[in-house]
């Protein structure tokens, strides 16, 4: 599994934009990089998913540079039911063993 | 379409007892894994199931921790003769397939409180 590394906080208002980049140095070249999100007392729900470039769906975008030792995932305008846990993660295509490191935590203000 | 169904919600059991968590995969899904979610952690891999097959078990601790996933039936859980350290959320998740394309449904978990 591809070390990440990602904020421990983050502090936005209900209109702004939110983006949260998270570090993996040593991903390898099968390594996808995906979001989730999870809400108190609910289980992790997936965001959005990439390998390269950018990727947007309804959602979120994630940003992927061309070294891909880093990405972003953007959440525009955000609310204030955008208040959660972010996580980041990395594997490749056989990579089940997922373990969610602590996260970003986003809380939204009004 | 349901999605990933744990019960119970919360289960409370006094030390020395077991506890029993069930997990219903996703209509279509014959891919089960579990995780533990210790307070103020991120989740970590337990086990992984398919069908009457467990696939890896490395997450699990090696005692009192047991999983199935039988033919007929939610995936099941087990924890023998629970201690306090125990307690934590259980989450499962399922996908229909294991691959990248496949990202995992989770269920809203089991808080597991040992007294």
């Amino acid at each position: 599994l591809a070390k990440t590394t990602q904020p421990i906080s983050m502090d936005s208002y209900e209109g702004q934009e939110v983006n949260i980049t998270c570090s993996h140095n040593n991903i390898a070249t099968n390594d996808y990089i995906t979001w989730y999100q999870q809400f108190p007392s609910q289980g992790p729900r997936f965001i959005i998913q990439g390998y390269k470039t950018k990727v947007t769906n309804e959602v979120a975008s994630l940003f992927i540079p061309a070294d891909r030792k880093t990405s972003t995932l953007s959440l525009p305008r955000v609310s204030l039911s955008d208040t959660a846990v972010y996580y980041c993660l990395v594997g490749d295509l056989n990579d089940y063993k997922l373990s969610f490191g602590a996260g970003t935590t986003v809380t939204v203000r009004a | 379409n349901a999605g990933v169904m744990q019960n119970p919600r919360h289960l409370v059991r006094r030390r020395g007892q077991e506890a029993r968590l069930r997990c219903s995969p996703m209509k279509g899904h014959s891919h089960v894994y579990w995780y533990r979610q210790l307070p103020e952690e991120g989740l970590k891999f337990m086990v992984y199931l398919q069908k009457e097959n467990i696939i890896d078990e490395s997450g699990m601790p090696k005692e009192r921790f047991s999983a199935e996933f039988p033919k007929e039936g939610p995936s099941i859980l087990r924890i023998q003769q629970v201690v306090r350290g125990d307690s934590a959320a259980y989450f499962c998740a399922s996908s229909p397939r294991q691959d990248h394309n496949s990202p995992l449904h989770f269920g809203n978990g089991t808080r597991l409180t040992v007294t």
